[in-house]
């Protein structure tokens, strides 16, 4: 299917875990991000990437991981969740870093208990 | 200071209305702006774009900038039920060099 996805779209998980949020997107686009949304700060941005192997530090990234090693593909993974880590979390994609309106995918809810 | 503000709301509208969403922003270098809608308990999805002074008109939806005031508007003409959402200014900061910042968004709620 055309477009961007996210998987798994909920995620319950333990305190301490490592727990891996997946991105795919079809259009080629050079830029991905992933964001947070928690009640009271909006979306706030964790890390982007403007192509393969070529990743950034947002406002919030600490305790995150990113990688893309494909254009396609952009993971997020929590190296050791923690509870301030339950949040909705959006991935996007654009064709640039601002001239340009962000495509979201449908989010991923997860929980740490 | 926020980079982007907004009045959380809820901004309640009856249908037909005409809806008045604002927005403030701090860096003076911001050159995109734009505006996304997000139901509740789904994605944001972008409705309308601005870059330069002035209204831009998109259906029933116009996007007002004033650069100068560092403010940002979004309205909706004949508000509908549907129209009932969170409504996100996003902006791009530091002349483009930077990604998107949001604001916490607007609720609308459009009284039938």
């Amino acid at each position: 299917d055309a477009g961007i996805t996210q998987s798994p779209r909920y995620k319950i998980t333990e305190t301490g875990r490592q727990v891996t949020l997946m991105c795919h997107q079809t259009w080629s686009h050079s830029y991905m991000f992933w964001y947070r949304q928690d009640l009271g700060h909006g979306l706030r941005l964790i890390y982007y990437s403007a192509a393969a192997d070529i990743t950034d530090k947002g406002e919030v990234p600490d305790g995150y991981v990113v990688s893309r090693s494909k254009t396609e593909n952009f993971p997020l993974t929590l190296e050791s969740a923690t509870r301030s880590q339950t949040s909705v979390y959006f991935c996007a994609s654009s064709e640039s870093l601002g001239n340009y309106g962000y495509t979201f995918g449908s989010g991923t809810r997860l929980t740490v208990v | 200071q926020k980079e982007v503000e907004q009045n959380s709301g809820p901004l309640s509208v009856p249908e037909g209305a005409i809806a008045s969403l604002n927005c403030t922003y701090s860096d003076r270098g911001s050159q995109s702006f734009f505006w996304y809608r997000q139901y509740s308990g789904k994605s944001p999805e972008l409705i309308m774009s601005i870059y330069s002074n002035g209204d831009k008109e998109d259906g029933r939806f116009t996007a007002q900038l004033n650069k100068a005031s560092q403010y940002v508007s979004l309205l909706i003409r004949d508000s509908q039920p549907s129209d009932s959402a969170t409504y996100l200014c996003a902006v791009t900061p530091d002349t483009g060099r930077r990604a998107l910042t949001f604001g916490s968004g607007t609720r609308l709620q459009v009284q039938p």
